[in-house]
């Protein structure tokens, strides 16, 4: 069963706007935590934003806030004021607990930003 | 700090030769993952290697193998190159704090021809 999965393979959007990227998951596991990284087409993966299952809060980092839902097991990335820059494939992954530090990966999105 | 640092970024090898790929993680950190990410089957778990042991394994054949110096650093080597090989190959480090891992960081990736 796919653990990460995210449901749009490319998405355009028009510069300024704001961009929701979707993201659930599944896991059994209690305590797990959740990535989104942003990879240009240099191919080097950028770390956005972090979110433990155990966190109060929404996470925020800058322009990046992670719309974290539990119970419906969804953690989309909301992106404000999108800039020509985040032009990008996106990649959510989720790490369970325990020993395995390997982190699962979702198939991405490619987002296009419009001028 | 210098971040997650990756050599060759770019090699060109033929069926059947044997590669080997350089990891140089953040200064501190002593956890080392690599990935496989290729258009088919996306970002794919490799090994982890935590103080020069191999902690975590993904499903690659034997050909993979890696191992991590006592500085930190590691290396892979795939034997034995078929074209299904070319790959973008990405490493990320970690910080692991009494016992919990923190977010992995990762290297601009070396990208892997096989001809």
């Amino acid at each position: 069963a796919q653990k990460i999965t995210q449901t749009q393979p490319g998405m355009f959007v028009q510069e300024k706007e704001a961009v929701t990227l979707d993201c659930t998951y599944d896991t059994s596991d209690p305590s797990y935590g959740l990535f989104w990284y942003k990879q240009p087409s240099s191919g080097e993966m950028i770390f956005l934003i972090y979110q433990g299952s155990y966190d109060q809060q929404n996470a925020t980092e800058g322009r990046y806030s992670l719309n974290f839902q539990q119970a419906r097991k969804s953690a989309n990335l909301v992106i404000s004021a999108s800039q020509l820059g985040d032009s990008a494939m996106y990649f959510c992954a989720m790490r369970e607990g325990g020993r395995d530090d390997k982190i699962i990966f979702g198939k991405g999105t490619r987002l296009h930003i419009l001028p | 700090k210098a971040g997650v640092t990756q050599t060759p970024r770019y090699l060109i090898k033929t069926r059947g030769q044997q590669v080997t790929l350089s990891c140089s993680p953040i200064s501190g950190h002593r956890s080392v993952s690599w990935y496989q990410q290729t258009p088919g089957q996306g970002l794919q778990f490799l090994f982890e290697y935590f103080s020069e042991t191999q902690r975590n394994k993904g499903n690659f054949p034997g050909r993979f193998s890696g191992r991590q110096f006592s500085n930190s650093r590691s290396e892979m080597n795939v034997s034995t190159l078929e074209l299904g090989d070319s790959a973008l190959y990405l490493c990320a480090s970690s910080l692991e704090f009494q016992g919990v891992r923190e977010t992995q960081y990762f290297g601009p990736g070396t990208r892997l021809l096989v001809l």
